[in-house]
């Protein structure tokens, strides 16, 4: 059974810095390109940043230069490095799969965290 | 960018009711558009991709149409399950970005 499980969201004050983790099982993590996606409470959905196989990250304005993805292989976990963190990225974080190649579409998503960015 | 634009945001339905939902892109996306489900403190669910391709497990009730610009999802007899906000998602391969449409809720009439 394919699982993510997300860790790491918490309070942060703005201008801080948080690492997202994601843990994943039931799936050869090192076959798909990986993905975060974020939802502020009560709002749509935004793709925050996406790693391919070969580990080369893909970001949209918004985060770039202040996010970065990675991914270890070995231990079957994505990460997300935010800096730099505003209160407009208060917002709960989801890992998801992608398929279908950069950008693909999101077969299995986490449960999510939440991150919260307030002074 | 490419823009993803979904109508209604919000749609008053009952138990059996044929749905329709539509999202329509900026500028044309083929047929790489996906279908997600979300009900409220759960992660999306993918219904659709390739714009009418069914995802494994998925009641066969839902269906997805369209190409280039303008897409619809149906639901053709609706079930008390189906109550949740419905998303769109365009990932055209000519750009690594990809976005969504804003969501159309389906609520009990």
């Amino acid at each position: 059974e394919v699982q993510l499980v997300e860790s790491g969201g918490g309070l942060v004050q703005p201008g801080g810095s948080l690492r997202l983790s994601c843990a994943a099982s039931g799936f050869t993590f090192s076959s798909y390109d990986m993905h975060w996606v974020r939802q502020a409470t009560g709002k749509g959905l935004e793709w925050v940043s996406a790693i391919g196989t070969a580990g080369d990250p893909y970001y949209p304005g918004s985060v770039k230069g202040r996010f970065t993805i990675s991914r270890e292989n070995a231990k079957n976990s994505l990460y997300l490095q935010m800096n730099s963190l505003r209160a407009g990225d208060t917002a709960v974080y989801y890992c998801a799969r992608g398929y279908g190649g950069i950008p693909g579409y999101f077969d299995y998503w986490g449960q999510g965290t939440l991150v919260t960015v307030s002074s | 960018d490419i823009q993803m634009t979904q109508s209604p945001s919000t749609l008053s339905a009952s138990v059996g009711d044929r749905v329709t939902i539509t999202c329509r892109a900026s500028q044309s996306i083929s047929s790489w558009l996906a279908w997600y489900q979300q009900k409220p403190g759960k992660a999306p669910k993918l219904l659709i991709y390739k714009a009418s391709s069914l995802e494994s497990g998925v009641p066969s009730r839902f269906s997805g149409s369209g190409s280039g610009t303008e897409f619809t999802l149906t639901i053709s007899s609706l079930q008390p399950d189906d109550f949740a906000t419905y998303y769109c998602q365009q990932y055209n391969s000519y750009s690594p970005e990809l976005t969504f449409g804003g969501g159309t809720k389906v609520e009990i009439k």
